[in-house]
């Protein structure tokens, strides 16, 4: 059974950092795994989608890379703004098509 | 492009009384799924659409959670009767096939009373 941890639950970091978010997975088996961000009260926005295929993928000051074969992917920020302040998702479509989700990542830029 | 649209955005209600929820996907997109969020945790599957056709339904409540999608297009997710432990978040998303990027609506925020 597929599992997506997110570590940690919650970082705080002074704006103008670099910061990296994790998100591991048990099954290789994947078709793509897709970032989001949610803030409070709203919905998912969709960040970045990576294809099982590829390495990495890039958003203005988002980067995202996967590693298939360790279970592993990450959402990099560059130079943060308080505006980055959200919870950041990250979910794996499984060889089912669900979308099994991670617990998520609570981000915190301090002004 | 509009993108999932969602109504209403909040819903109080007493328990055992009914809800609807409704959902408009971006156009064009054949795949359409109901997620319910509790705080703090990620989205729980309720139903995946692929056209008109349910074909992951298993974490559905049956006996008092219902959802149809007619024409293939839009849907609705039903509650009769709602429980307290059903407040929650409700989140329809949409993606142009089953395993495409997924965009989600704004949500409704379901308190049971």
């Amino acid at each position: 059974k597929q599992e997506v941890t997110q570590i940690p639950a919650a970082l705080s970091v002074p704006e103008g950092e670099n910061l990296v978010l994790n998100c591991s997975f048990t099954d290789s088996a994947i078709y793509n795994l897709q970032w989001f961000r949610q803030d409070p009260g709203k919905g998912l926005t969709s960040l970045l989608l990576i294809q099982s295929s590829q390495r990495e993928q890039t958003s203005g000051r988002l980067n995202a890379s996967l590693d298939k074969s360790s279970g592993r992917s990450t959402l990099y920020i560059a130079a943060s703004q308080p505006g980055d302040s959200a919870t950041y998702l990250c979910a794996v479509r499984d060889s089912n098509y669900q979308l099994i989700w991670g617990a998520g990542t609570k981000l915190i830029i301090k002004p | 492009e509009a993108g999932v649209v969602q109504s209403p955005r909040y819903k109080i209600i007493e328990k055992k009384q009914p809800v609807a929820f409704w959902c408009n996907p971006i156009s064009g997109h054949n795949t359409l799924y109901w997620y319910l969020q509790n705080l703090g945790q990620g989205p729980e599957l309720l139903i995946r659409y692929e056209n008109e056709e349910a074909v992951d339904d298993s974490q559905l409540p049956k006996d008092r959670f219902s959802a149809e999608r007619l024409k293939g297009v839009d849907s609705t997710l039903k509650i009769q009767p709602a429980e307290l432990g059903d407040s929650a978040v409700y989140l329809c998303a949409s993606s142009l096939e089953r395993d495409t990027e997924a965009f989600f609506g704004q949500g409704t925020r379901l308190t049971v009373v």
